[in-house]
């Protein structure tokens, strides 16, 4: 089976500053690993993946994730914060044999203060 | 992008009744559907797995009588909690498979959620 940590509930960081959400992942298996993001009252939305190929992945909006697998973690990053990031952000696992379910982390809440 | 929409997004119902909440793909067909819950400030934990045209694959724990899905068509899946309860308040999610670009991309697309209130 599957499991992945978000170790930080929550992160306030400045507007403007760089920050890391932590993931670490467990699984016997190969997994596909995902970032989605949750805006007060919405639904998912896929932040950035990574499927194979190269280690490090970016989304359009800044943010970026590194696949480290030795390190088994798929931490996400973002060198400048806007107060529009402000939201709740969740790792994810699947299973790369073909459609599976998503194991989600318990989300890190990232709080951009001005 | 894939578009997944869930109907209603909010609702409110008396202890005791049964609530009805769609799942509909609106561009793409979706073979697999799976249902999610989202206590207040937690992850999202599956529910179940809606395959089209046969019966859904619930998880450990989850009653099957109690949330009854429906995967009728290749664009549609139901979830109906039967009976409900207050402790049955909760954020109810789907997410849709790409029957042809989900087996390149493993990609799954989220509805916009539905949270039930059961008074």
């Amino acid at each position: 089976a599957q499991s992945v940590t978000q170790l930080d509930s929550q992160v306030p960081v400045f507007e403007e500053a760089p920050v890391e959400l932590r993931c670490n992942y467990s699984s016997s298996v190969s997994v596909y690993l995902f970032w989605y993001v949750q805006y007060p009252n919405q639904g998912l939305q896929l932040l950035l993946k990574y499927l194979s190929g190269s280690t490090l992945v970016e989304s359009i909006n800044g943010f970026e994730a590194e696949f480290n697998k030795s390190q088994t973690s798929f931490h996400l990053r973002k060198p400048s914060v806007h107060i529009s990031d402000t939201a709740e952000y969740f790792c994810a696992v699947m299973k790369n044999t073909g459609f599976q379910k998503l194991v989600f982390g318990t989300g890190t809440r990232l709080l951009v203060s001005p | 992008g894939a578009v997944v929409s869930q109907h209603p997004s909010r609702v409110i119902c008396k202890s005791g009744t049964s609530v009805k909440i769609e799942c509909r793909s609106l561009d793409f067909q979706a073979t697999t559907m799976f249902w999610y819950r989202q206590f207040p400030k937690q992850s999202l934990m599956l529910m179940a797995t809606s395959n089209e045209g046969s019966k859904a694959t619930y998880e450990q724990g989850v009653e099957k009588d109690k949330f009854l899905i429906n995967h009728a068509s290749l664009t549609l899946s139901t979830l109906t909690v039967t009976s409900a309860h207050p402790e049955d308040s909760s954020f109810y999610i789907c997410s849709a498979v790409d029957r042809v670009r989900g087996q390149l991309t493993g990609e799954l697309f989220f509805g916009e959620g539905s949270r039930l209130t059961v008074l």
